[in-house]
């Protein structure tokens, strides 16, 4: 299958500063990446659709001045965490869409442990 | 309402045993359909994707899931389960309409092995 990376695997920081995660499709080009939070023992919830060369699209209730997007080249993502707090702290996963083949599957990164002190 | 179900949050089989992970959908339309596994800490892992075709599909680790029409289930089976099997399952449908690909997860099935 496709391999999509994530860097940081985990990062701790001081409240009120930002944190920036890159996600990264290694072997195939796409031109949309998504975004997602997850808490312990729960399912993923989506934060937000990335875009190659457009703005991201924000699930209802997520900030977007808070959680900033950049999807500059069809390999590359960021996720930057703005002012980060400590009900910041979560595992965030990315996801990277390949439509080649005529298919639709989303491969995922294998995500970042978030901690705000 | 449209969804993903996944009726059995946590289940518990012995090594060697078989297994079956249920799935339900809940849409109009035949959606595509997945299986991952998340393993801890970890992010997750394609098992298997169902679009058109033969119903019975072939996934890695040894897992194959059968889509039934009827009953708008797509349930993941493994003959013989590995004591490695032990993670989490999703269940995911991205609806046909959905131009966006946004996954639609379930809540997620709990698997432990005992030994």
């Amino acid at each position: 299958g496709a391999v999509v990376s994530q860097h940081p695997s985990w990062v701790i920081c001081k409240s009120g500063t930002s944190v920036k995660i890159e996600c990264r499709s290694l072997d195939f080009q796409a031109t949309t990446m998504f975004w997602y939070r997850q808490f312990p023992k729960q399912s993923l919830m989506l934060m937000a659709t990335s875009n190659e060369g457009s703005k991201a699209t924000y699930e209802q209730g997520v900030e977007k001045d808070k959680f900033l997007i950049n999807h500059a080249s069809l390999t590359l993502s960021t996720l930057t965490v703005t002012s980060a707090h400590p009900e910041d702290s979560s595992f965030y996963i990315c996801s990277a869409r390949d439509l080649s083949g005529g298919g639709d599957t989303q491969y995922f990164g294998p995500g970042t442990r978030l901690t705000v002190l | 309402a449209q969804s993903v179900t996944q009726p059995d949050i946590h289940i518990t089989v012995s090594e060697g045993a078989s297994l079956e992970l249920r799935c339900n959908y809940s849409y109009g339309a035949t959606p595509y359909l997945f299986w991952y596994v998340q393993s801890p800490g970890q992010g997750l892992q394609l098992l298997l994707k169902y679009f058109s075709g033969d119903t019975l599909v072939q996934g890695i680790k040894g897992f194959e899931a059968e889509f039934k029409r009827s009953q708008s289930s797509f349930n993941l089976r493994k003959p013989s389960v590995h004591w490695s099997d032990a993670a989490e399952y999703f269940c995911a449908v991205v609806p046909i309409y959905n131009q966006g690909g946004k996954l639609i997860f379930g809540q997620g099935t709990e698997l432990s092995v005992k030994p």
